[in-house]
């Protein structure tokens, strides 16, 4: 079955600094992967995703992150944090099976300092 | 091009009323879902649909009913609301084609956010 991890629940940087947010998953498959955002009260949207091609993967808001088969990592990064940044983060891997077409991570809230 | 729409933003019930939360999509596409999002987990899938008049049992489907009379609408009923069931719930949709889901992006609606008391 595939699982995912986020290892931190909460991560707070300042302004302008790089932001960190770290997912491993587990899968029998290869597997795809996707990062959502979702700011307060809104729903989800996808930042990026990779499907097995290029293991950078670049999104939006000049998001990317890297998939590591061998570490069974897919981190998401950004070079330097905006305040708009702050929301919630889930990283997402592929179900593969009938009822679970996606599986969630439990989520990472990132704050943003002025 | 509205995108995934839901209503009811917001709802109260008492134990043991029935509801049902309405979702709506205009990008004519044939999957649907609905998900359960509690307090500090991720979401988890309830049900789904891979087309008009097809649906499927997801990973917590108990106290819960869908139809999919149409591509746009896929409604969520609640029959017997109970405590449990208060959560925020997302509905979405993604175009799926032959041999690739699991690679599909999915669309999110802005959330119904349901209270049983």
């Amino acid at each position: 079955a595939q699982s995912v991890t986020q290892l931190d629940s909460h991560v707070s940087v300042s302004e302008g600094t790089p932001v960190l947010l770290r997912c491993n998953y587990s899968s029998s498959y290869s597997p795809s992967l996707f990062w959502y955002v979702q700011h307060p009260n809104k729903g989800l949207q996808l930042l990026l995703k990779y499907t097995s091609a290029a293991t950078l993967v670049k999104g939006i808001n000049g998001f990317e992150a890297e998939f590591k088969k061998s570490e069974t990592s897919f981190h998401l990064t950004k070079p330097s944090a905006h305040m708009s940044d702050a929301a919630e983060y889930f990283c997402v891997v592929t179900g593969h099976s009938g009822n679970t077409p996606l599986v969630f991570g439990k989520g990472t809230r990132l704050s943003v300092i002025a | 091009n509205a995108g995934v729409t839901q209503t009811p933003k917001f709802r109260i019930l008492k134990i043991g009323q029935s509801m049902t939360l309405q979702c709506a999509q205009d990008m004519n596409h044939n999957y649907m879902y609905w998900y359960r999002q509690d307090p500090g987990m991720g979401l988890k899938l309830i049900y789904y649909s891979v087309g008009a008049g097809i649906t499927d049992k997801g990973e917590v489907p108990n106290g819960y009913n869908v139809s999919r009379s149409t591509t746009e609408d896929f409604p969520l009923r609640l029959e017997l609301a109970a405590p449990s069931q208060t959560s925020v719930y997302f509905c979405a949709s993604s175009y799926v084609t032959g041999g690739q889901l699991g690679t599909d992006t999915q669309y999110f609606g802005p959330g119904t956010r349901l209270t049983v008391l």
